[in-house]
């Protein structure tokens, strides 16, 4: 099956600081890759959606300066949380996909900020 | 605004018992349905996915779709304590072509 890796898998960090989080498909090609962020017993919630080499399309509520998002390859997607606050604390966890029907999950990354 | 409605639990059922889920959805315009497993600390994994009226079998799982009342469930069978997770219902809405989650439904399968 299709596999979907996030680099790192747990972060901390200290307030202000930036992180950088990778979402790779490993053996196939994503045309669109979507960021999640999912609170604690709480739903998943859609950041954005990122198409290789075009902008992010953020959902509503969602910061693009903050969440700088970068898909340079069709198996590559990054999200930068700049100037990262504890309110920032989340599971982050990307998708990738050939069709909106078919998403393949990575399996996430947990970032605390202190 | 497009929701999908699950209740949170915990439901509690016995090991080899039947576990029955439900998701109600608000947007009639939603053609695919799926159903996400999730445990503790994880991302979710495709357990089911629907797209018409009526019942899905796929071994001990089975999807059911009523478009008609905007209910879509997931009933387990011989439930095992390896099933004992947070369970999340999606809906794709046509318009958007976004993928919405509910909340999830934690199930606790007693051994």
């Amino acid at each position: 099956g299709a596999v979907v890796s996030q680099h790192p898998s747990w972060v901390i960090c200290k307030s202000g600081t930036s992180v950088k989080i990778e979402c790779r498909s490993l053996d196939f090609q994503a045309t669109t890759m979507f960021w999640y962020r999912q609170f604690p017993k709480q739903s998943l919630m859609l950041m954005a959606t990122s198409n290789e080499g075009s902008k992010a399309t953020y959902e509503q509520g969602v910061e693009k300066d903050k969440f700088l998002i970068n898909h340079a390859s069709l198996t590559l997607s990054t999200l930068t949380v700049t100037s990262a606050h504890p309110e920032d604390s989340s599971f982050y966890i990307c998708s990738a996909s050939v069709s909106t029907d078919t998403q393949y999950f990575g399996p996430g990354t947990r970032l605390t900020v202190l | 605004q497009k929701e999908v409605e699950q209740n949170s639990g915990p439901l509690s059922v016995p090991e080899g018992a039947i576990a029955s889920l439900n998701c109600t959805y608000s947007d009639r315009g939603s053609q695919s349905f799926f159903w996400y497993r999730q445990y503790s600390g994880k991302s979710p994994e495709l357990i089911m996915s629907i797209y018409s009226n009526g019942d899905k079998e796929d071994g001990r799982f089975t999807a059911q779709l009523n478009k008609a009342s905007q209910y879509v469930s997931l009933l387990i069978r011989d439930s095992q304590p390896s099933d004992s997770a947070t369970y999340l219902c999606a809906v794709i809405e046509r318009r958007d072509d976004k993928i919405i989650f509910g909340k999830g439904t934690r199930l606790h399968i007693l051994p």
